[in-house]
């Protein structure tokens, strides 16, 4: 079956960088784009972009351009976020999500990571 | 950035009822627009995709219909399982996002 599992809680001091993998299992790595999410506390879903697991193509969300950064390892079928400049405002679970896409229907993240939290604490 | 409107915010129903919730686009998505089930300190479910598909696996209680901006999804005979916080997507254009969520209570 389809498995995206995360690594764990971290906690940061402002300024700092932190890299949350997104191991994938059950299916073909290549073939399938990952997208991450994040969730504030209390707050709505936020969408920070996409890599494409088989090219290693990049979409960053402009919300978030030139902090956030992809990349993925498809010998271990992992993919990886890597924030940076980290503020108190980033506290947040971050997901990564499978994403199905079909040219009638568009695309819609049909499996999910447990999440990760994250806090940006001094 | 399109913006997505839900409402209500939340509500309350019992056992057994029909619910709906509402989600406006701020422009037109097409039917690219997907729902979600989120359940406390877990991630979110895919419920609906393409506005009006049901994601394999998940009860035929839950139905989604609309297109262009106006979406709704309705969860027939309420169960206490479903209690949860409910979520549109637009998928249309980048960045894609997210509604504020719906938060569905068992009276």
């Amino acid at each position: 079956q389809v498995q995206l599992v995360q690594s764990e809680t971290e906690v940061k001091k402002p300024g700092a960088s932190v890299s949350i993998s997104c191991k994938t299992s059950g299916y073909t790595f290549s073939n399938y784009t990952i997208h991450w999410v994040r969730q504030a506390p209390g707050q709505r879903l936020e969408w920070l972009g996409w890599i494409n697991a088989g090219s290693g193509g990049t979409v960053y969300s402009p919300h978030f351009r030139g902090r956030v950064f992809f990349r993925r390892d498809t010998s271990a079928s992992t993919a990886y976020m890597e924030l940076g400049s980290l503020r108190s405002e980033d506290t947040a679970v971050y997901y990564c999500a499978r994403r199905h896409y079909d040219v009638l229907t568009g695309y819609y993240l049909d499996y999910w990571g447990q999440g990760t939290p994250v806090t940006v604490s001094s | 950035d399109i913006q997505m409107t839900q409402s209500p915010s939340s509500l309350s129903a019992s056992v057994g009822d029909t619910v709906t919730i509402a989600c406006r686009a701020s422009q037109y998505i097409n039917i690219h627009l997907n729902w979600y089930q989120q359940k406390p300190g877990k991630a979110p479910n895919l419920l609906i995709y393409a506005a009006s598909n049901l994601q394999v696996g998940v009860s035929s209680r839950f139905s989604g219909s609309g297109s262009g901006s106006d979406f709704t999804l309705s969860i027939s005979d309420l169960q206490p399982e479903d209690v949860a916080v409910y979520y549109c997507q637009q998928s249309h254009s980048t960045p894609c996002t997210f509604g504020g969520g719906t938060k569905v209570e068992i009276k």
